[in-house]
C-alpha cells in the first residue's frame, strides 16, 4: 500500500469549490505530519502552494491566492487541499508530499479538470 | 531574482555516463538544501535525493541509492546529478528544487532521453 494515496482525477465547474484528498497509509497518523501541496501545469515544473499541519501551523506559498487552503480530516487520516472559486487556470495536476522515515514521499497526484 | 537554472536536454545511449547541473542564483546557495526529483513520461513526481551545498551532506531515497550520484560545487553555486551507466528506464524529466521548508523554487527541468 502506498504511503500517500490521491484520487487519479477529479473534475469540477468554474466557481465551485473542490477538495483534493491525500490519504495516509494506515498506521501513519496524519496529525503528526506537515503536508505540502504542489501544482503542476503541463510542460511546467511544479509550483509550491502551501504547507499545512494545523490551523496554528500552516504556511501559504509566496504569491499563492488565499482561495487555496489546507486542512485535515483526522477521521479519514487525510490531508485536504481546498480550492474555492475554481478558475480555468486551476486545471493542473496536484501533488501532496510528506517527510516520512527520512524520505520525501510524493503522492501519485490528482489531475483536476475544470469543466 | 531567486532562481535555479538547469542544463539542457540530453540524448544518450544505454551505458553512457551523464552529469546534469542546476545553478542557483539570487540567494545564498550554501544555506538551502537542493533536491532532485524525477518525473517519468506521463507519470508522477519521485524524490531522488537531496544535498546541502554548505557541507555536501547528501541523502538518497532508497529507490535511487546506488543508481545516481548527487554532488555540489559551492564555489559556482551548482548542484549535479550524475549517472555512470544510463538505462532506457532513466528516460525522464529531472527537476532540481530548493528546500525552504517546502520545495519553494524549482528549476525548469532537464529532459534526459536514453535510447539506442
Amino acid at each position: 500500500q502506498a504511503v500517500l494515496t490521491q484520487p487519479a482525477s477529479l473534475s469540477a465547474s468554474p466557481g465551485a469549490s473542490v477538495s483534493l484528498t491525500c490519504t495516509l497509509r494506515s498506521g501513519i497518523n496524519v496529525g503528526t505530519y506537515r503536508i505540502y501541496w504542489y501544482q503542476q501545469k503541463p510542460g511546467s515544473p511544479p509550483q509550491y502552494l502551501l504547507r499545512y499541519k494545523s490551523d496554528s501551523e500552516k504556511q501559504q506559498g509566496s504569491g499563492v491566492p488565499s482561495r487555496f487552503s489546507g486542512s485535515k480530516d483526522a477521521s479519514a487520516n487525510a490531508g485536504i487541499l481546498l480550492i474555492s472559486g475554481l478558475q480555468s487556470e486551476d486545471e493542473a495536476d496536484y501533488y501532496c508530499v510528506i517527510w516520512h522515515s527520512s524520505v520525501w514521499v510524493f503522492g501519485g497526484g490528482t489531475k483536476l479538470t475544470v469543466l | 531574482e531567486v532562481q535555479l537554472v538547469q542544463s539542457g536536454a540530453e540524448v544518450k545511449k544505454p551505458g553512457d555516463s551523464l552529469k546534469i547541473s542546476c545553478k542557483g542564483s539570487g540567494y545564498s546557495f550554501t544555506s538551502y538544501w537542493i533536491a532532485w526529483v524525477r518525473q517519468m513520461p506521463g507519470r508522477g513526481l519521485e524524490w531522488m535525493g537531496i544535498i546541502y551545498p554548505g557541507d555536501s551532506d547528501t541523502r538518497y531515497s532508497p529507490s535511487f541509492q546506488g543508481q545516481v550520484t548527487i554532488s555540489a560545487d559551492k564555489s559556482i553555486s551548482t548542484a549535479y546529478l550524475q549517472w555512470s551507466s544510463l538505462k532506457a528506464s532513466d528516460t525522464a524529466m529531472y527537476y532540481c528544487a530548493r528546500r525552504d521548508d517546502g520545495f519553494d523554487i524549482w528549476g525548469q527541468g532537464t529532459m534526459v532521453t536514453v535510447s539506442s
